[in-house]
């Protein structure tokens, strides 16, 4: 069974600063690996995608790296703004989506 | 990206009563529809996984009498809470994507509150 796991749980960094969410899986089979940001009471917002066979993908001041063989993604933001406050969420998907716990950020001004 | 749109986004109903959730994908045609469940502070945990034309699938533990899905369409698929209790209440999200090992596009969520 797919277990995903998220470090740290929760994460306060003065704006400005550059800042790493770790995501780890244990079953490395994986089709791809998506990062999400959700703003309380609200839906998931895709931040980016990547697939098995991608290393990295940007978007932006976002950066997500994936080791598929490790079993390890790390999301990097850059420049951090107090607007970039939420929860994160990464999933991994073999025959469905599996979430870890999320990370939840506060950027404060 | 793709949009997913759920409605209503908050609802409160009394005990006994059933609520229908709308999960529309509005630019795409989502064969298969993804219903969670999120408790404050949690994660989302999947109820069950919709295919349009046939029966709803669902994890373990989770009533399908209770929580019923229908995926009538290409674009829509619902989940009727029936009988509902104060213990249902919660945050429910539904999901799509095309095809099936692409992108996830989420509606916003409704939160359903059971008095």
């Amino acid at each position: 069974k797919q277990e995903v796991t998220q470090i740290p749980a929760a994460l306060s960094v003065p704006e400005g600063e550059n800042l790493v969410l770790n995501c780890s899986f244990t079953d490395s089979a994986i089709y791809n690996l998506q990062w999400f940001r959700q703003d309380p009471g609200k839906g998931l917002t895709s931040l980016l995608l990547i697939q098995s066979s991608q290393r990295e993908q940007t978007s932006g001041r976002l950066n997500a790296s994936l080791d598929k063989s490790s079993g390890r993604s790390t999301l990097y933001i850059a420049a951090s703004q107090p607007g970039d406050s939420a929860t994160y969420l990464c999933a991994v998907r073999i025959s469905r989506l599996t979430f870890g716990e999320g990370t939840q950020l506060t950027v404060n001004p | 990206g793709a949009v997913v749109s759920q409605h209503p986004s908050r609802v409160i109903c009394k005990s006994g009563t059933s609520v229908k959730i709308e999960c529309r994908s509005l630019d795409f045609q989502a064969t298969t529809m993804f219903w969670y469940r999120q408790f404050p502070k949690q994660s989302l945990m999947l109820m069950a996984t919709s295919n349009e034309g046939s029966k709803a699938t669902y994890e373990q533990g989770v009533e399908k009498d209770k929580f019923l899905i229908n995926h009538a369409s290409l674009t829509l698929s619902t989940l009727t809470v029936t009988s509902a209790h104060p213990e249902d209440s919660s945050f429910y999200i539904c999901s799509a994507s095309e095809p099936l090992d692409t992108e996830a596009f989420f509606g916003q969520g409704t939160r359903l509150t059971v008095v």
